[in-house]
């Protein structure tokens, strides 16, 4: 079974912090991505990457960056938080075909005080 | 543009009933859709896919879902709802034709089945 893991499930910050989120996959997938989930919107998609060091904004990307140094780590920076960056954060993974599903992690729920 | 609607915010529904959860596209080309479940503080998980072929596609815990190409539809079923089923559900599309890897998914459909 794929496993995505999410280095934190809560976690509490301060305005203007720096914030590092972390994924990491174990079935050697090309494509990562990451999407913020809020009620009544949904899933949209902030960053994916399709291999090593190759990025793609997505939907909402202002606010975020991301690296990926190694094919089975993902992360996601939040350069200086903001409360409007309080949501839930999913990360997922799939290999390369087209009908491959998403494998997602269970979730890191961030509070931006 | 890719879009995915789902109609509704809700669905409730007596245990042993059937259920359908529904879902809508928009795609310039053949489309692969998915459906997902999120129960409470956990990722999506993936339920089925359709792909080609056959328009009934059969997926885990007894979900099937049927596409149907002139309406762009691709509802989700089950012929006997369990209260352990109450959860999160979500569509998604992809679109190889879009250029793009990416996966949209609708706002998502909570199903609550009552006892």
């Amino acid at each position: 079974d794929v496993k995505v893991t999410q280095s934190s499930r809560y976690l509490v910050k301060r305005t203007g912090e720096k914030v590092f989120l972390e994924c990491v996959q174990d079935m050697d997938h090309e494509n990562m991505f990451w999407y913020r989930q809020d009620p009544g919107l949904g899933l949209r998609l902030i960053y994916f990457s399709y291999d090593v060091k190759m990025k793609e904004k997505g939907d909402i990307p202002e606010g975020y960056s991301v690296s990926r140094e190694k094919k089975e780590r993902f992360s996601l920076i939040l350069e200086s938080a903001s409360t409007n960056q309080t949501s839930m954060y999913l990360c997922a993974s799939s290999s390369r075909g087209w009908n491959s599903p998403l494998h997602f992690g269970n979730g890191t729920r961030l509070t931006v005080t | 543009a890719q879009s995915v609607a789902q109609p509704e915010d809700q669905v409730n529904v007596a245990e042993g009933n059937p259920l359908t959860v529904k879902c809508t596209y928009s795609v310039s080309g053949n489309p692969y859709l998915f459906w997902y479940v999120q129960y409470p503080n956990r990722g999506l998980q993936f339920l089925l896919k359709y792909i080609t072929g056959d328009n009934l596609v059969k997926g885990s815990y007894g979900f099937e879902a049927e596409f149907n190409k002139s309406q762009t539809s691709f509802h989700l079923k089950k012929p006997s709802a369990l209260v352990s089923d109450s959860a999160l559900y979500f569509c998604a599309v992809r679109d190889p034709t879009s250029g793009t890897y990416k996966y949209i998914f609708g706002t998502g459909t909570r199903l609550k089945v009552l006892a």
